[in-house]
C-alpha cells in the first residue's frame, strides 16, 4: 500500500524556520516526482513546489520562492521542505503529494499533512 | 499564472439526481503533443486529503466509481456526478498541470438537497 506521513510541523513565530519530512514507502520513491501543497483552514489548495525524481530540478510557486527549499533523499525514501523567514500567511497543512510516473502535476496519492503554524 | 475558476461556488443536489461542477481556465490546457488536456478534478471530505478522481480531463482514477466523469476541452471543463450518493458530499476541486505553477480552483461544496 502506497503511504505518506508527513512530519515536522508545529508552533514557529515569525521569521523562523521549520523542516518538514515526507516519509514514503510502498512504491519505489526514486522513480517518482513529488509535490509539497498546503491548504490554509477553511481555504483552498495551494501548490507549493515540485522535485523531479532525480532531484536534478526543482520548482516553486512565487509565494515561497527564495524562502523555501524542496529535496529528498532517494536512499532514505524521504522528501523533506526546508521553509525559512516563515510569515503568518504560510500557516497551513503542509502535505506531500506523489506524482504520476509521466506527468508531474497529477497528484495520485496524498499524505494527511502536517500542521505549520507561524504566530508570535 | 494559469487562473482557475469553478463555478458554482457550492451546491445542494437531491440524491440520485445529477451533479454539475464547472471549471474554466485562463489559457488553454490542451498538450498538442498528445493532443490530452492537462487538467485533474480531486474530492476532499472534511478532515481528509484531497483524491484524485479523474485526470487528462476525462479519464477516471482506479477504484473511483463511474457516475464521476469528467468532460471538456481546451478551457472550459465539467465534473459531473450522475447519480449523486450521500457519501459524495465533499469539495471538489479542478487543477491545471499544464505548466507550473499549478494552480487549483477555489472549490465547490456539493451538499444534499
Amino acid at each position: 500500500e502506497v503511504q505518506l506521513l508527513e512530519s515536522g510541523g508545529g508552533l514557529v513565530q515569525p521569521g523562523g524556520s521549520l523542516r518538514l519530512s515526507c516519509a514514503a514507502s510502498g512504491f519505489t520513491f526514486s522513480n517518482y516526482g513529488m509535490n509539497w501543497v498546503r491548504q490554509a483552514p477553511g481555504k483552498g489548495l495551494e501548490w507549493i513546489s515540485l522535485i523531479i525524481p532525480s532531484g536534478a530540478s526543482t520548482y516553486y510557486a512565487d509565494s515561497v520562492k527564495g524562502r523555501f527549499t524542496i529535496s529528498r533523499d532517494n536512499s532514505k525514501n524521504t522528501l523533506y521542505l526546508q521553509m525559512n523567514s516563515l510569515r503568518a500567511e504560510d500557516s497551513a497543512v503542509y502535505s506531500c503529494a506523489k506524482a504520476d510516473y509521466g506527468d508531474y502535476g497529477i497528484l495520485h496519492i496524498w499524505g494527511q499533512g502536517t500542521m505549520v503554524t507561524v504566530s508570535s | 499564472d494559469i487562473v482557475m475558476t469553478q463555478s458554482p461556488d457550492s451546491l445542494a443536489v437531491s440524491l440520485g439526481e445529477r451533479a454539475t461542477i464547472n471549471c474554466k481556465s485562463s489559457q488553454s490546457l490542451l498538450y498538442s503533443s498528445n493532443n490530452k488536456n492537462s487538467l485533474a478534478w480531486y474530492q476532499q471530505k472534511p478532515g481528509q486529503p484531497p483524491k484524485l478522481l479523474i485526470y487528462w480531463a476525462s479519464t477516471r482514477e482506479s477504484g473511483v466509481p463511474d457516475r464521476f466523469s469528467g468532460s471538456g476541452s481546451g478551457t472550459d471543463f465539467t465534473l459531473t456526478i450522475s447519480s449523486l450518493q450521500a457519501e459524495d458530499v465533499a469539495i471538489y476541486f479542478c487543477q491545471q498541470y499544464y505548466t507550473t505553477p499549478y494552480t487549483f480552483g477555489q472549490g465547490t461544496e456539493l451538499e444534499i438537497k
